[in-house]
């Protein structure tokens, strides 16, 4: 079965780090980006980065860049998000996605999101 | 503040037809054929309806289609039904280095 599976929600303390998972299974993890995108609370759709699991290379939202980290084990077939010096403003449900690496499209496959609260 | 614009909500009757929009620039809609819908239930994932402006996913009904002209994308919805009632959020291509702008979404109210 083609799925993404995400690790499960995430209470943290303002100034913390958190680390979410995804578990590729039913197809050759190496074949796509993975991409993170979350959603606030009655928010729209906020797209952070990619991942190219196969390379390790990440390309990061400008919003983003120096708080997030992409990473990958593909012994796994797992990749991960790591956001650090949380705000309460980043509570928020966390999806990954997927996207063909040889297209900048994306969206095909999502997990089923990890909701992420921060508080102070 | 997002980058496309789209109205925040619209509202059509079952069996009419439908149309949302999505205004980018020249750097993103207007410059590459790269423009995807997703729609969105509420407490669900969101789903992909179109990419690449006019290709729909399999399993996706044709009763989805979008279209492109200069800086602004359009999805139609044919045949409303209720349960296209969701949020619908429009993505384009930004370049190598913006890589994705996103639309802050419209919400769609079938009466």
């Amino acid at each position: 079965q083609v799925q993404l599976v995400q690790s499960g929600a995430e209470l943290k303390k303002s100034g913390a780090s958190v680390k979410v998972s995804c578990k590729a299974s039913g197809y050759t993890f190496t074949d796509y980006y993975i991409h993170w995108v979350r959603q606030a609370p009655g928010q729209g759709l906020e797209w952070m980065g990619w991942l190219n699991p196969d390379s390790g290379s990440t390309n990061y939202g400008q919003i983003f860049q120096g708080r997030v980290i992409m990473t990958r084990d593909t012994s796994i077939n797992t990749a991960y998000m790591e956001l650090t010096g949380l705000r309460s403003d980043d509570t928020a449900l966390y999806y990954c996605t997927r996207g063909p690496r040889l297209s900048p499209s994306w969206g095909d496959l999502w997990g089923q999101g990890t909701l992420v609260t921060v508080s102070s | 503040q997002s980058a496309l614009t789209q109205p925040a909500s619209v509202s059509g009757s079952p069996g009419q037809s439908i149309t949302l929009s999505c205004t980018g620039t020249s750097t993103d809609v207007g410059r590459f054929n790269l423009v995807s819908w997703f729609q969105q239930h509420p407490g669900k994932a969101p789903r992909l309806i179109i990419y690449e402006v006019t290709k729909r996913p399999s399993g996706v009904s044709n009763r989805f289609s979008g279209s492109k002209s200069a800086n602004t994308a359009s999805l139609t919805i044919s045949g409303l039904q209720a349960e296209d009632e969701a949020d619908y959020y429009c993505c384009s291509y930004g370049g190598s280095t913006t890589f994705v702008v996103l639309g802050g979404g419209t919400k769609l109210t079938v009466l």
